[in-house]
């Protein structure tokens, strides 16, 4: 049981140049989410998705696409990578208990655009 | 809009017992978290509270909601070197699938 597993750890793009980050959970979890943390701004919600099948904006998608391949997967695309999106994503997951919904997170990728 | 604001920085002694805070802007959050992050990791949920609640402890830890004020604090006990860590506030926003982290307070333990 892996939990959130995350490719890559580490990417430097320069500015223009597009890629794909990844996230699976093995959690049979119902609800991911793709957040970026940037120091003394803790972590803002790009994208997430309730179920399989929908996604929906957080606070700062612009710039940014997702796609939920299946129930595991969620992945987030940078199609014109610019200097601002330089930070670390996370990937988090969340199950759909009565009770707490905890979320889990990914180890997250550092990304640095040049 | 939605908002979870806490302060940036707290420094406490070891031993001594650290408070920290946040304020919260949904009146329908249903939960309330408080997450750890360690330098280089991803985040940890540390304790949780719902609702309606007022106040829970677990060993060390003690949170406390003010659900008029929208008022959330952690407390944690003989703070310890190992607490050295971000400690992030977040609230459930509209349907439970979303979820607002505030920025973080970064706590220091002075010898």
């Amino acid at each position: 049981n892996a939990g959130v597993t995350q490719t890559p750890k580490f990417q430097v793009l320069k500015t223009g140049q597009s890629m794909t980050l990844q996230c699976a959970q093995d959690m049979n979890h119902n609800s991911m989410y793709w957040y970026r943390q940037d120091p003394g701004m803790g972590l803002r919600l790009i994208y997430y998705s309730a179920s399989e099948g929908t996604t929906d904006k957080g606070e700062v998608p612009n710039g940014y696409n997702v796609s939920r391949l299946n129930k595991r997967e969620f992945s987030l695309r940078l199609e014109s990578a610019a200097p601002s999106q330089t930070s670390v994503y996370f990937c988090a997951s969340r199950g759909d208990f009565p009770g707490l919904d905890e979320q889990f997170f990914g180890p997250g990728t550092r990304l640095t655009v040049l | 809009g939605e908002d979870v604001e806490q302060s940036l920085f707290l420094s406490v002694r070891e031993g001594d017992s650290s408070v920290i805070n946040c304020t919260y802007t949904d009146s329908s959050s249903t939960y309330l978290y408080w997450y750890k992050q360690e330098p280089g990791a991803g985040l940890q949920l540390l304790t949780y509270i719902f609702s309606n609640m007022d106040m829970k402890q677990d060993q060390r830890l003690t949170v406390l909601l003010n659900k008029k004020d929208k008022h959330l604090s952690l407390r944690i006990a003989d703070t310890q070197t190992g607490d050295s860590a971000i400690y992030f506030c977040a609230e459930t926003v509209g349907s439970a699938s979303k979820i607002i982290f505030g920025s973080g307070t970064r706590l220091s333990i002075r010898p």
